[in-house]
């Protein structure tokens, strides 16, 4: 199994520029999680999806961010329009009791 | 609400050596999961250990085993021979509600582990 996979896996991009982030979660996993890593905020919950249906975005903070599931194996979290304070690490992770992480997008907006 | 509170920011050892780190957390819910994640220099979120909160029985992988005090709520994660690769942030978390999938997690400690 290849897990979960994430592209990019560095981004950097200009203030008010578009930024999509791709997950692909592993085969079979019903459930799938996007997750946002800062220094300052430790790991938090952005949004997460079972069946492809979004449960719980009470983490996402602002209309800025968006994120999609259009069918099993694949989600985006885009960002338009992307702020400094938006740089941090990028997780998606696939499971359901147990959570396997991707590699992490790092985004960097300057 | 349920919480996870990892008292040890930093946390070094001699390699070979055993080292212990603690987690404390707090849920209403009588079923819940619990695990260890190892995050290295790589970044990669690494799932190390679960366990279910039904099974008295500690669980253990390889090197990594835990003390689970369900009383307490303490669940601790011992390292035993530690090695060089050890060398991570590890974090604690918990899922309580099956039908909200969102895990809680701690604050994390960095292991160094010590040539």
């Amino acid at each position: 199994d290849a897990g979960v996979i994430q592209s990019p896996r560095h981004e950097v991009t200009e203030m008010g520029q578009e930024v999509t982030l791709r997950c692909k979660p592993i085969s079979g996993h019903n459930s799938l999680f996007w997750y946002r890593q800062t220094m300052m905020r430790g790991l938090e919950l952005l949004i997460y999806f079972n069946n492809n249906v979004p449960i719980d975005d009470s983490g996402m903070p602002e209309d800025r961010f968006s994120a999609k599931m259009p069918n099993a194996s694949f989600s985006t979290l885009k960002i338009q329009p992307s702020e400094p304070r938006d740089s941090a690490v990028y997780f998606c992770a696939s499971g359901r009791y147990e959570q396997y992480f991707g590699p992490g997008t790092r985004l960097t907006v300057t | 609400a349920q919480t996870v509170t990892q008292s040890q920011p930093e946390m070094s050892v001699q390699e070979a050596e055993t080292v212990t780190l603690s987690c404390t957390y707090d849920t209403s819910e009588n079923n819940y999961y619990l695990f260890w994640y190892k995050q290295p220099p790589s970044r990669q979120m690494i799932l190390v250990i679960r366990q279910e909160a039904y099974k008295q029985q500690n669980a253990t992988e390889n090197r990594f085993s835990v003390n689970f005090q369900k009383a307490a709520k303490s669940f601790s994660l011992k390292i035993s021979d530690s090695q060089l690769g050890d060398t991570a942030m590890y974090f604690c978390a918990l899922l309580s509600n099956f039908g909200n999938e969102k895990l809680t997690f701690g604050t994390g400690t960095r292991l160094t582990i010590i040539p």
